[in-house]
C-alpha cells in the first residue's frame, strides 16, 4: 500500500511530557498537511509544507508545537508539554501541487494526555 | 474556523433509499470537496467541483454547487450498509492549499 502512513496510531501520555508524530506522504506529492480532529468536529488546519518549506502556520499551532519535513519527504509534528487539550486525532495529508487538488490522508495518530 | 456547515448532522435511513447532506459555506472559493470519514479513521477523498461548475457525477454519488446561494449538497444513491460514515465538504478558498472543513454529517445506513 503506497499511502499515506502515521506512526504511531495511537499515543497515551501524561501531561507535561513532549511527544512527537511521524507522517510519511504519498511520495511523488510534494505537500504535506498536518490537521488537527476532536470528536464530532471536521479537522482543523494546522500547517502545511511545500516540500521542505513550512509555508503557513495556523493560530492554532501554539509554540508548543513545532513541525519540519527536512528532506521534503516524511515530516514529524512535534508537541512540547503536552496539556489535556491537546487530546485529539492528529491528521496527516499530501497532495500533488497546484489549485484544485484532492488531500490524501493517513489514517491519524490519536493522542490521549492524561 | 470552520467555513462550512453541513445539514442535517445526522441522517438515518434504510439501505436502498437515496441519502442527500448539504453544505453552506461563507466566502468565494476556488472549489468545493467532499470527504468520507469511518469512525475512528482518516478522511478518503470522494469527489472535488470547481466553482464554475454546476453538478458532477462519481459512480453513485451526485454533486451540486449553487455559488449564488454559496451551497453544495451531496447524493448517494442506492445507499449500502457500507455507506455508514461521516461525510465532510471542505472549501478550498484563494490561496490554493488549505481546506476549510464542516462539522460534518453522520450517515446511518439501516440494513
Amino acid at each position: 500500500d503506497t499511502g499515506v502512513s502515521q506512526d504511531p496510531r495511537h499515543k497515551i501520555t501524561k501531561r507535561g511530557q513532549n511527544v512527537t508524530f511521524r507522517c510519511d506522504p504519498i511520495s511523488e506529492h510534494n505537500r504535506l498537511y498536518w490537521y488537527r480532529q476532536t470528536l464530532g468536529q471536521g479537522p482543523e488546519f494546522l500547517t502545511y509544507f511545500q516540500n521542505e518549506a513550512q509555508l503557513e502556520k495556523s493560530r492554532l499551532l501554539s509554540d508548543r508545537f513545532s513541525a519540519e519535513r527536512p528532506k521534503g519527504s516524511f515530516s514529524t509534528l512535534e508537541i512540547q508539554r503536552t496539556e489535556q487539550g491537546d487530546s485529539a486525532m492528529y491528521l496527516c495529508a499530501s497532495s500533488l501541487a497546484g489549485p484544485g487538488v484532492a488531500q490524501y490522508f493517513g489514517p491519524g495518530t490519536r493522542l490521549t494526555v492524561l | 474556523s470552520q467555513q462550512g456547515e453541513e445539514d442535517p448532522q445526522a441522517l438515518s435511513i434504510q439501505e436502498g433509499e437515496n441519502a442527500t447532506m448539504n453544505c453552506s459555506y461563507k466566502t468565494s472559493i476556488n472549489n468545493l470537496q467532499w470527504y468520507r470519514q469511518n469512525s475512528g479513521r482518516g478522511l478518503v477523498h470522494l469527489i472535488l467541483i470547481r466553482s464554475n461548475e454546476r453538478e458532477k457525477h462519481s459512480g453513485r454519488l451526485r454533486v451540486t454547487l449553487d455559488t449564488s446561494k454559496k451551497s453544495s449538497s451531496l447524493l448517494i444513491t442506492a445507499s449500502r450498509a457500507a455507506d455508514t460514515a461521516s461525510y465532510f465538504c471542505a472549501t478550498d478558498l484563494d490561496s490554493n492549499y488549505q481546506l476549510i472543513w464542516g462539522a460534518g454529517t453522520k450517515l446511518i445506513i439501516k440494513p
